[in-house]
């Protein structure tokens, strides 16, 4: 079928330590993900993306790891700030179809 | 540049009522969206489009029509309001990859 999923609604972590939201994907015919995030208010901004065709790719601060065996997809952020807190969501493209389908979202929550 | 933009950003319709929502890209996109937002959800895809006077269900497409007469805009139509309709709405535009948001709008129907 054609669902993205998160493991953990909610995320808190510490200011500094690093922070790793998940995200399991059902369809094996998805050829790129994107991972967005959306502040209060605002819409989804992009991220970072990554081809199915590799298995890690990094930004500033962000890595994003796809591992297909398992159709599992995870975002890290390096040395969270109080900036990063927002909803974080996955979403896959359908190969073909051009269809971006969105993943539920992780709140990430900083602690100082 | 705009980008992605959406009028109007807030509504309020009685049950019944019918609306279109606009959303203007000026980035020269090939492919557009529109998604619903509701609290707790994720984005959920209504109705999209790979090109001009194209489009395709998606995931929720009851009660709502669009229309992509030019490759700029991408129109979201609710011919008899529900409040089940009530959500915000985000369009988006895109290359085969990175899709671009506006704003969103906010309906709420009473």
């Amino acid at each position: 079928g054609e669902s993205v999923g998160l493991h953990l609604p909610t995320l808190s972590v510490q200011e500094g330590d690093n922070s790793i939201i998940n995200c399991a994907y059902s369809n094996s015919a998805s050829d790129y993900f994107i991972w967005y995030k959306q502040e209060s208010g605002k819409g989804p901004q992009f991220i970072i993306d990554i081809r199915s065709n590799m298995d890690k790719r990094q930004g500033q601060r962000v890595t994003v790891l796809l591992n297909k065996t398992v159709k599992h997809l995870s975002l890290q952020i390096a040395a969270t700030q109080p900036g990063d807190s927002a909803v974080y969501f996955c979403a896959e493209n359908i190969q073909g179809a051009q269809k971006l389908v969105f993943g539920q979202g992780t709140r990430l929550t900083i602690n100082p | 540049n705009a980008g992605v933009t959406q009028t109007p950003k807030f509504r309020v319709l009685k049950t019944g009522q019918s609306m279109t929502l606009l959303c203007a890209q000026d980035m020269n996109h090939e492919y557009m969206y529109w998604y619903r937002q509701d609290p707790g959800m994720g984005l959920r895809l209504i109705h999209y489009s790979v090109g001009e006077g194209t489009t395709a269900k998606g995931e929720v497409p009851d009660g709502y029509n669009v229309s992509r007469l030019k490759k700029q805009n991408f129109l979201l139509g609710l011919e008899s309001a529900a409040p089940s309709q009530t959500s915000v709405y985000f369009c988006a535009s895109s290359r085969p990859t990175e899709a671009f948001f506006g704003q969103g709008t906010r309906l709420t129907v009473v």
